[in-house]
């Protein structure tokens, strides 16, 4: 079945150093991607999306980058602060029969030290 | 993007009891669903709450565990039904989502069942 494999599950790094997540998917007819942070005590947040007829998108210091041959697609989030700790989960949406179907990764929790 | 409210929030609940969620948006939507987040887990799909018809459940999910409503286009309530310690987890509300298009959260509702 569907299914989205998210890496590393923790990941921690110095304040103002870079910090990338990965995700793989299985299903290639999956063309829509969104990453999600998870602060604690709250519902996961949209942070940025892409499309899966685009390679890289960047807002502020946040991009993601898709591999559709690979089926890869990546956070990455450069000069860290300590306010981005949290959760982040990736997820890929896979259109089907009457409407569509988002399978999510399993979470990284970012530690950012200051 | 839609504001969506839970309540409660959290609760503690003894074992064998019920307990309503209600999720409250604040625009019309079309696709409302229901999650479930164990600690330190990722996002499960419970149903999706369908406007005047029964509820879709997942694999692993029935509708006596877990009966929800939906009588108009800007709420809906999930039950947990003869609670047990299993069902402590984080369920959260969702709206949106589709091809392309991101799906939104609640911030939860916090269950513990003692």
């Amino acid at each position: 079945g569907e299914n989205v494999e998210q890496h590393p599950s923790t990941l921690s790094v110095q304040e103002g150093d870079s910090a990338v997540i990965k995700c793989t998917y299985s299903d290639s007819a999956s063309n829509y991607f969104p990453w999600y942070k998870q602060e604690l005590g709250k519902g996961p947040q949209l942070i940025i999306d892409i499309r899966s007829n685009v390679g890289e998108k960047k807002d502020q210091r946040i991009a993601v980058t898709l591999n559709k041959t690979a089926k890869h697609f990546s956070l990455h989030i450069t000069e860290t602060q300590p306010e981005d700790s949290a959760v982040y989960f990736c997820a890929a949406s896979i259109g089907k029969t009457g409407g569509f179907k988002t399978i999510f990764g399993a979470g990284t929790r970012l530690f950012v030290k200051a | 993007s839609a504001v969506i409210s839970q309540k409660p929030s959290r609760d503690i609940c003894q074992r064998g009891t019920s307990l309503t969620i209600q999720c409250q948006v604040d625009s019309q939507v079309t696709m409302m669903f229901w999650y479930r987040q164990q600690p330190g887990q990722s996002l499960t799909l419970i149903a999706t709450a369908n406007q005047g018809s029964e509820a879709t459940y997942e694999s692993g999910f029935v509708i006596d565990k877990f009966p929800i409503s939906r009588p108009n286009l800007t709420f809906s309530t999930l039950t947990v039904s003869n609670m047990s310690p299993e069902d402590s987890s984080i369920y959260l509300c969702s709206v949106g989502g589709g091809v392309h298009q991101p799906q939104h959260f609640g911030d939860g509702t916090r269950l513990s069942i003692l």
